[in-house]
């Protein structure tokens, strides 16, 4: 059974630079067949895809966002990783890992969320 | 890219059948087989249900079923259940390589 778990500090100032971390156990992210994903819910809203990475280091980002986000993946630990820079107020939000299914185009697996508050 | 058109709420009672819309474009929905439904329970893990439209995962029960005409892409659930409350996403893989998400319906069963 694959597990995600993502990681990180829950309160970033505004203008810094918000750092995720998703581990992965029960599966290998140099597997291919898969993407790595981040995707997000602000409160009380929907959810917003953020960006992935293919454990070969390809990456592709929500337009929106792309000038602010960096994926990364460490395959000797089983994990990927997110940075979204110069953050405000409207970056607070929940804060998903998931793992794509590639032929299939889905989100097959999901974290269970971390709250990410961007405050002074 | 906007998110796709999902209606802000749907009801029905135990035993009925419910249909969620999820309304895009020829570049999202219309554009592949690429549609899929995931039901989210505030604090937990969002959940698979459908994926390619019309697929359900090991695990899911036989009473979610999807379809798509069009730009439009439908999850039905039959026979409801109390279990089944919860707010549900559809989203797709666009012709642009990346996601979008539906805007979330909240399921209700009266």
């Amino acid at each position: 059974q694959v597990q995600l778990q993502e990681s990180g500090p829950g309160l970033v100032k505004p203008s810094q630079t918000l750092s995720l971390t998703c581990t992965v156990s029960g599966a290998s992210i140099s597997t291919g067949g898969y993407y790595w994903n981040w995707i997000r819910q602000h409160p009380g809203k929907g959810l917003e895809w953020i960006g992935y990475i293919y454990y070969s280091g390809s990456t592709y980002y929500n337009p929106s966002l792309k000038s602010r986000v960096n994926i990364s993946v460490d395959t000797s630990k089983n994990q990927f990783s997110l940075k979204l820079s110069s953050v405000t107020a409207a970056d607070t939000a929940v804060y998903f890992c998931a793992r794509g299914l590639v032929a299939a185009a889905t989100l097959y697996d999901w974290g269970q969320g971390t709250l990410v508050t961007v405050s002074s | 890219q906007s998110a796709l058109t999902q209606p802000a709420s749907v009801s029905g009672s135990p035993g009925q059948s419910i249909t969620i819309s999820c309304t895009g474009t020829s570049s999202d929905v219309g554009g592949d087989n690429y549609v899929s439904w995931y039901q989210h329970h505030p604090g937990k893990a969002p959940k698979l249900m459908i994926y390619a439209v019309s697929n359900r995962p090991s695990g899911v029960s036989n009473r979610f079923s999807g379809s798509k005409s069009g730009n439009t892409a439908s999850l039905t659930i039959s026979g409801l259940q109390a279990e089944d409350e919860g707010d549900y996403y559809c989203s797709s893989y666009t012709t642009h390589s990346f996601y979008v998400f539906g805007t979330g319906t909240k399921v209700t069963v009266l």
